[in-house]
């Protein structure tokens, strides 16, 4: 059984900091997504990995992925308050199954 | 066009009820999704269509019936339900996995809020 473990859950950051979000999974993968969701809304897809080493990056977030650690990283970079939201990752199986993390709710002060 | 749309954006049934949440992309995406979300949860998967089959069924109860009657259209007809299956009900589409496809990211509609009374 896939088994997704996300961490920190809850993430409080001030403004101008940086901070990064782990994503340990159990088993071999396909691929591994990252998303975002507003409190109330639906997902919105930040980046899809694919392979080995693959990174990232759009604004101020970068992904990477390291499938023999199994780990991906969300790196975020000089935190603005419009990033609070929470951010899952999501590994999918090569079967098509998907299991999400649990999520790290991010606050962002001023 | 990127969009996955929903409808009803909210709904409330009777525990006798019948009805259907609806599900449309035209993307041209050959894989569709239903996902359950309860409050402060990760999504949950229920279902996968691929090529307009069932393709992952995870144990989902038989009150809940997927059926997908073309390439666009993604039905999650509701009967029966119990209190503890209100939640957000999302719906995603996307490529389906292969050497033509590599990028299959993942479009989510805006979800059906489902209250069961």
């Amino acid at each position: 059984e896939l088994k997704v473990e996300q961490n920190p859950l809850f993430l409080s950051m001030q403004e101008g900091k940086n901070y990064t979000i782990y994503c340990n999974y159990s088993t071999t993968s396909d691929r591994l997504y990252w998303y975002r969701q507003d409190p109330g809304k639906s997902l919105e897809s930040l980046f899809v990995l694919l392979s080995n080493g693959a990174v990232k990056q759009e604004g101020r977030l970068m992904a990477s992925l390291d499938t023999k650690a199994r780990l991906s990283t969300l790196h975020i970079t000089a935190a603005v308050h419009d990033l609070s939201a929470t951010y899952f990752c999501a590994v999918v199986l090569p079967a098509g199954k998907s299991t999400f993390g649990d999520g790290t709710t991010l606050t962002v002060k001023p | 066009d990127t969009e996955v749309t929903q409808t009803p954006k909210h709904l409330v049934m009777g525990m006798t009820n019948k009805k259907s949440l609806k599900c449309e992309q035209h993307m041209g995406h050959r894989a569709m999704y239903w996902y359950k979300q309860k409050a402060k949860k990760p999504p949950e998967l229920m279902f996968v269509y691929s090529y307009e089959k069932l393709s992952i069924n995870e144990s989902v109860p038989s009150r809940f019936s997927p059926e997908c009657p073309n390439s666009s259209l993604l039905n999650l007809h509701l009967h029966a339900l119990q209190p503890e299956d209100s939640a957000l009900y999302l719906c995603a589409s996307s490529q389906v996995p292969g050497p033509t496809y590599l990028n299959t990211e993942a479009f989510f509609g805006q979800g059906t809020r489902l209250t069961v009374v």
